[in-house]
């Protein structure tokens, strides 16, 4: 059974750090991209950032570009979401997702068949 | 970045009726190499992670209901749930993963009438 375990998430003052991690299990891990995709209260789904299966290719979202940094350790079957300067609109739960296949890329790309139940990020005074 | 534009914003429907749900991208998705329509549909009920329905805009997921299609090519998509029952009350997002930068519809709201 596909599993997808988040955690790192709490409440951080505007400016501050955090580092997210999610594990993976019931699946080859390094065989497949991973993505964060995250979700404000009451609102929508937007992508964050996505990496291919070797790291090869990593993409972030306008809004958490030059702040945010995604990597994986496949050896570990973990996936990181490092947030620096982290903004109250930064709020949300964070969630990791399963790529179908193994690329990340322009026209290579797949959608995501596993979610895991999120991590939620507050950022407040 | 590829703008995915839902409609309508919230719908709803009797139930066992058909629920229709649009989908339209700011850039067509279909790359023309393998012909496939880089666009997914997801169904998100409360308190839960959206669960992937469709993908490669109309190829069901495994273990999804055949009462779920989906249809379209380009730049304009549709989901179409047949017989709707009481558990297909959800939020419904349409995604483009033909780009790097991923994005989402903002979502339909499905309710029963």
């Amino acid at each position: 059974e596909v599993q997808l375990v988040e955690s790192g998430g709490g409440l951080v003052q505007p400016g501050r750090s955090l580092r997210l991690s999610c594990t993976a299990s019931g699946f080859t891990f390094g065989d497949y991209a991973m993505h964060w995709v995250r979700q404000a209260p009451g609102m929508g789904l937007e992508w964050v950032s996505g990496i291919s299966w070797n790291s090869g290719s990593i993409g972030y979202a306008d809004s958490v570009k030059r702040r945010f940094t995604i990597s994986r350790d496949n050896g570990r079957n973990s996936l990181f979401l490092q947030m620096n300067s982290l903004r109250a609109e930064d709020t949300a739960l964070y969630y990791c997702a399963k790529a179908r296949g193994p690329h990340y890329y322009d026209s290579t790309g797949y959608s995501f068949d596993y979610w895991g139940q999120g991590t939620l990020v507050t950022v407040s005074s | 970045d590829i703008v995915m534009t839902q409609s309508p914003d919230s719908l709803a429907v009797s139930l066992g009726e058909r629920a229709t749900i649009h989908c339209r991208s700011s850039q067509s998705v279909l790359y023309s190499s393998n012909n496939k329509n880089y666009l997914a549909w997801y169904q998100q009920k409360p308190g839960q992670p959206p669960k992937l329905l469709i993908y490669w805009a109309s190829t069901r997921e495994s273990g999804v209901p055949d009462r779920f299609s989906g249809s379209g090519s380009g730049t304009d998509f549709t989901l179409t749930i047949n017989s709707l029952q009481a558990e297909d009350v959800a939020v419904y997002y349409c995604q483009q993963y033909y780009r790097t930068l991923i994005t989402f519809g903002q979502g339909t709201r499905l309710e029963i009438k």
